[in-house]
């Protein structure tokens, strides 16, 4: 069965320090690949989305994410962490080729960045 | 642009009540699909419909169904509501080649007492 793990469930950085979220996938092929950010009270917002091509790409808000075929995985990074990204991070993965509107979702990490 | 639009953000019902929930999406998009957050569960998806046709469903009873428009408004209702319904009920649309991305509404809150 697909699925979209985020080993994660509470991350706290400092203010200025460096991030990394982690997501680790299970497809039966390379799926396409999101993030997403969610405020309280707030919708999601999407931060990137892989689907094919370069591994490495780059996202809104000074977000990046690499993807890992042999890992597995689709890591969330920041170099500097501001106040303001405190929030739910959701990685989440669809059939690549099928339907782009199910998607199934991790469970989220939560985010809490320290002055 | 404007986004996807959900009304009402909040809602409160009790046990055995029905509810719609209404969606507008992002203007051009004629994909429109749901999804339920809950602590427990996290986010699950319930259905999506395309050209007034559900294309899609999510593993959840009957008393989950919704419609689209032909304007590519969408609602779901929720019937003979339970306790465990409360939950924020995600609206999102996209445009329809698989490569777009899901964009989400703010989301309407539903606690059933």
């Amino acid at each position: 069965a697909q699925s979209v793990t985020q080993p994660d469930i509470h991350i706290t950085v400092s203010e200025g320090a460096s991030l990394e979220l982690r997501c680790n996938y299970s497809y039966g092929a390379t799926p396409y690949l999101f993030w997403y950010v969610q405020s309280p009270g707030q919708g999601l917002q999407l931060l990137l989305k892989y689907f094919s091509g370069d591994t490495l790409v780059q996202g809104i808000k000074g977000f990046e994410a690499e993807f890992k075929r042999s890992q597995s995985s689709f890591n969330l990074r920041k170099p500097s962490v501001h106040w303001s990204d405190a929030a739910e991070y959701f990685c989440a993965g669809s059939n690549s080729g099928g339907s782009n509107y199910k998607l199934t979702f991790g469970k989220g990490t939560l985010l809490t960045v320290n002055p | 642009k404007a986004g996807v639009t959900q009304t009402p953000r909040y809602l409160i019902k009790t046990r055995g009540q029905q509810v719609t929930l209404s969606c507008s999406p992002i203007s051009g998009h004629r994909s429109v699909s749901w999804y339920q957050q809950t602590p427990g569960q996290g986010l699950q998806f319930l259905f999506e419909y395309f050209s007034e046709t559900q294309r899609n469903k999510g593993n959840f009873p009957g008393r989950f169904s919704g419609r689209q428009f032909s304007n590519s408004r969408s609602e779901m209702n929720v019937s003979t509501l339970e306790l465990g319904d409360s939950a924020l009920y995600l609206c999102a649309s996209s445009l329809v080649t698989p490569s777009n991305p899901l964009h989400f509404g703010n989301g309407t809150r539903l606690t059933v007492t």
